[in-house]
Order: structure tokens, then sequence, then C-alpha cells
């Protein structure tokens, strides 16, 4: 499967930029980028995702590296409504790109 | 538009019974996903289906777990002489194939509870 790599917790204050990292070093050329928050007491929920170049949505950012070993997750203005875990993850391209799901990054947003 | 749908939203349910999990996809979305989220902790995955076929079920647990979806649309999960371990939330996703390239929507969500 593959794997990725992410800090256990950050923390924001509300209004400023948050840049959330993943490391996958393992990913191979056909993978694309996923990343999925969750809210407490809900299900996940989608948020962005690349294969090469960078990408932006009405959610968030989504920077990768050039070697696509890492990417960064950009929210651009923390609200407390951002406060969740957000995992990163790539599709693994056998078993029907089933989402493997790491730990993830516990985020919060301070007032 | 209408999201996925799981029922029921929770489910209590002696040690020893079976249960049936129920998920709506979204319409025209031809794969569908089951995840188990035990408090907690991650979503692990259970099992996948291309229409109604499912080519992966490595991932069920046990020979008690079951699952079938028909007419490329709903799904059952179907968990037979349930033990305390099978208390959790079943997740519940679908994407319009099961390409990379598609994100997968999640459904709410069904939290077991087995006494």
């Amino acid at each position: 499967d593959a794997k990725t790599t992410q800090p256990n917790s950050m923390e924001s204050n509300e209004e400023e930029p948050v840049h959330l990292p993943c490391n996958h070093s393992t990913i191979s050329g056909t993978d694309y980028i996923h990343w999925y928050r969750q809210l407490p007491s809900q299900g996940p929920e989608y948020v962005i995702h690349g294969l090469t170049s960078n990408v932006n949505n009405r959610m968030a950012s989504l920077a990768i590296a050039e070697d696509r070993k890492s990417s960064t997750l950009i929210l651009h203005r923390a609200t407390l409504r951002d406060a969740a875990v957000y995992y990163c993850m790539t599709r693994d391209m056998e078993y029907g790109n089933k989402l493997v799901f790491g730990a993830g990054t516990i985020l919060r947003v301070k007032s | 538009g209408a999201g996925v749908s799981q029922s029921p939203s929770n489910k209590v349910t002696e040690k020893g019974k079976d249960v049936e999990l129920r998920c709506d996809p979204i319409s025209g979305h031809t794969a569908l996903y089951w995840y188990r989220q035990r408090l907690g902790q991650g979503l692990e995955f259970l099992i996948y289906f291309q229409g109604n076929s499912a080519p992966d079920k490595s991932g069920l647990p046990s020979d008690r777990f079951s699952a079938e979806r028909t007419g490329e649309s709903v799904s059952t999960l179907t968990i037979q002489r349930t033990q305390q371990e099978d208390s959790a939330v079943y997740l519940c996703a679908s994407s319009l194939e099961t390409s990379g390239s598609y994100e997968q929507y999640f459904g709410p969500g069904t939290r077991l509870t087995v006494t």
C-alpha cells in the first residue's frame, strides 16, 4: 500500500494561512495525491487532489513538489470550521484505488 | 444534488445477532467503497465494488462479513453473528469510477454498537 507521513497535529490562528505538509516518498508515477478532512462525528470530506501540477479549488490549494515525493495543503485563511483531521493519501492504483488512510494531522484553529 | 446516504444512522444489537447496513451511492457512480472506523482511529478499507462486482474482498475482517451491490446502485454490508469488536462506524463512499483521478464522496456512516 502507498504510505504517507504527516505531522500528528498543527495549530493555527483564525484568519491566518495554514500549510499542512505530507511526505509520500514511495509514490508511483501514476498515483494521484488526495486530501480529505474529517470533522468531528462526520464522514470524511474530499478537499482536493492532483497529479503533478499545483491545484486550486474553492476550499484549498495543493502544492506538489517537483519530484512528487511531498505535497502541501494550503488553507488560505483558516476558520474555526476548518478544525478537523486532515488526511493525505495517494490513490493506490491496485485494488480499485482504495483510499489508504494514515493517522492524519489534527488541525486546531484558535480564535 | 443528493449525496451518499446510509441507513440506519445508528444500530444497537446484541452479540450474536446479524445486522444489515445499507448504502445508497450518488446516482451514476459506478464505484462504491465500504470502510470501518473504530473509535478514535483512522479508516480501515473493507471492500469495493466496480458496478455490481467486488474484485477485492481482501479487506473483509472475517467470513462473518459480506457485501453485495445490485443495479449498480444500493449496497448492503451484512455482519453475521456480531461480536463486540465489530462496534464501529461503518462508512460508505462512492466515486464516478475507480480511477485515481476521481474523488470519493462519503456518507454520514452507520454507528454500530454490539452489546
